[in-house]
């Protein structure tokens, strides 16, 4: 089982809806999530970071964290097509001293 | 600018042939990284520097050498690249190992 997983995809969603990105992870002391958003040929880029159980809003970006299931999510509301890109989710755990990345989810917003 | 800078950013050389690619940040952060890029297995971390002569391997550290004698700068070296080393290869830094990763703009490396 990899320590963190992602459905890699394409998620295919038309523009100006929600597009829902989830991720698992397999170490139950990790304590700091990111997701990031890498287009092709870029480099990754944060969009947000989660620390605790519950919900982060952030513009039309919603993370969103369940430790005890041990999953992390992105909602993008109003979803445009520049938001067409691989999305990486990442955990940092304690004791490690590195994030550990998803291997991504591609999203697809169709004009 | 706050940034993290590489060099080359593409790279195409032989077997055997020693290279180093460089990685620079101007934002006083302590720690910095190596990862590599493949499809289907994500960014996976090469090595690892916490500060000035401190450096601790990451999940793939195997053909892969790193120096970091001064804060700013954390380079690669490949001491004899192979061809399963052709990757596309991001360093990063942060202030604190919690923080957001900086990442650098990307190396693309080809080893025939």
């Amino acid at each position: 089982q990899k320590e963190v997983e992602q459905n890699s995809g394409p998620l295919s969603v038309p523009e100006g809806a929600i597009a829902s990105l989830n991720c698992t992870y397999s170490d139950r002391v990790s304590q700091s999530f990111f997701w990031y958003r890498q287009y092709s040929g870029k480099s990754p880029e944060l969009i947000m970071s989660i620390y605790s159980n519950g919900d982060k809003e952030d513009g039309r970006f919603t993370a969103q964290l369940n430790k005890a299931s041990q999953y992390v999510s992105l909602l993008i509301r109003d979803s445009q097509p520049s938001d067409s890109a691989t999305y990486l989710c990442a955990v940092k755990s304690t004791g490690r001293r590195a994030l550990t990345f998803g291997s991504g989810t591609r999203l697809q917003v169709q004009p | 600018e706050a940034q993290v800078t590489q060099n080359p950013r593409y790279l195409i050389t032989v077997t055997g042939k020693k290279l180093t690619v460089t990685c620079s940040q101007n934002m006083n952060h302590e720690y910095m990284s190596w990862y590599r890029q493949d499809p289907g297995l994500g960014l996976r971390q090469i090595y690892y520097s916490m500060n000035v002569e401190v450096t601790d391997k990451g999940d793939v550290p195997e053909g892969y050498k790193v120096s970091r004698k001064e804060k700013r700068n954390f380079p690669l070296i490949l001491e004899s690249p192979s061809p399963n080393q052709t990757s596309l290869y991001f360093c990063a830094s942060t202030l604190s190992g919690n923080n957001e990763q900086f990442f650098g703009p990307g190396t693309r490396l080809t080893v025939l």
